[in-house]
């Protein structure tokens, strides 16, 4: 699976719109792009996924640039409890892979009241 | 959505005794489940990847006869960790899917158990 990166960590006001980078220069074309985030001590949560179109679900919306090297992940009004770990990640959907999910450092979130 | 659930969610072992986790889908069939571990303050790490009924996969580095993987039943996956030493204290998490593992299925995770080897 292609290589994703991301910063380490962002702070972000409660209430506030938080948009999260992901660069994924080495994409291939049916790589899809993936967001899980991880809250303190638990497992993963799916967030969102995507492969060329902007996509949006109550939990938050993904905008893909138009050469998918890059994708944000937008949180539109952050809440304290969305105080994560956030992991952008490529997936093949078509064959070829193990199945699972190679997770990086992602992106450690702060939220301020 | 569906859930996945660990048992227990924390356990403290003296070294040397084995530990046994289990993870199980409660409201759907998982055809394959994952293993990860994870230290602190370090993303997950796959350890193995299971398909009901068959042998697990287990990734390079990860010694399958310490981390035994049993998975025989569509709704039940246990990791058994055996001899457990304090450099095997880590969060271990299980995911479930309902594809086989050449495919695209989304993966669902249990909430993880914290082991802790004395």
């Amino acid at each position: 699976d292609a290589k994703t990166t991301q910063p380490n960590s962002m702070e972000s006001n409660e209430e506030e719109p938080v948009h999260l980078p992901c660069n994924h220069s080495t994409i291939s074309g049916t790589d899809y792009i993936h967001w899980y985030r991880q809250l303190p001590s638990q497992g993963p949560e799916y967030v969102i996924h995507g492969l060329t179109s902007n996509v949006n679900n109550r939990m938050a919306s993904l905008a893909i640039a138009e050469d998918r090297k890059s994708s944000t992940l937008i949180l539109h009004r952050a809440t304290l409890r969305d105080a994560a770990v956030y992991y952008c990640i490529l997936r093949d959907h078509y064959g070829g892979s193990q199945g699972n999910l190679i997770f990086g450092k992602g992106t450690k979130l702060s939220v301020k009241p | 959505g569906a859930v996945v659930s660990q048992h227990p969610s924390r356990v403290i072992c003296k070294s040397g005794t084995s530990v046994k986790i289990e993870c199980r889908s409660l409201d759907f069939q998982a055809t394959t489940m994952f293993w990860y571990r994870q230290f602190p303050k370090q993303s997950l790490m796959l350890m193995a990847t299971s398909n009901e009924g068959s042998k697990a996969t287990y990734e390079q580095g990860v010694e399958k006869d310490k981390f035994l993987i049993n998975h025989a039943s569509l709704t039940l996956s246990t990791l058994t960790v055996t001899s457990a030493h304090p450099e095997d204290s880590s969060f271990y998490i299980c995911s479930a899917s309902q594809g086989r593992r050449s495919s695209y299925n989304e993966q669902f995770f249990g909430p993880g158990t914290r082991l802790t080897v004395l």
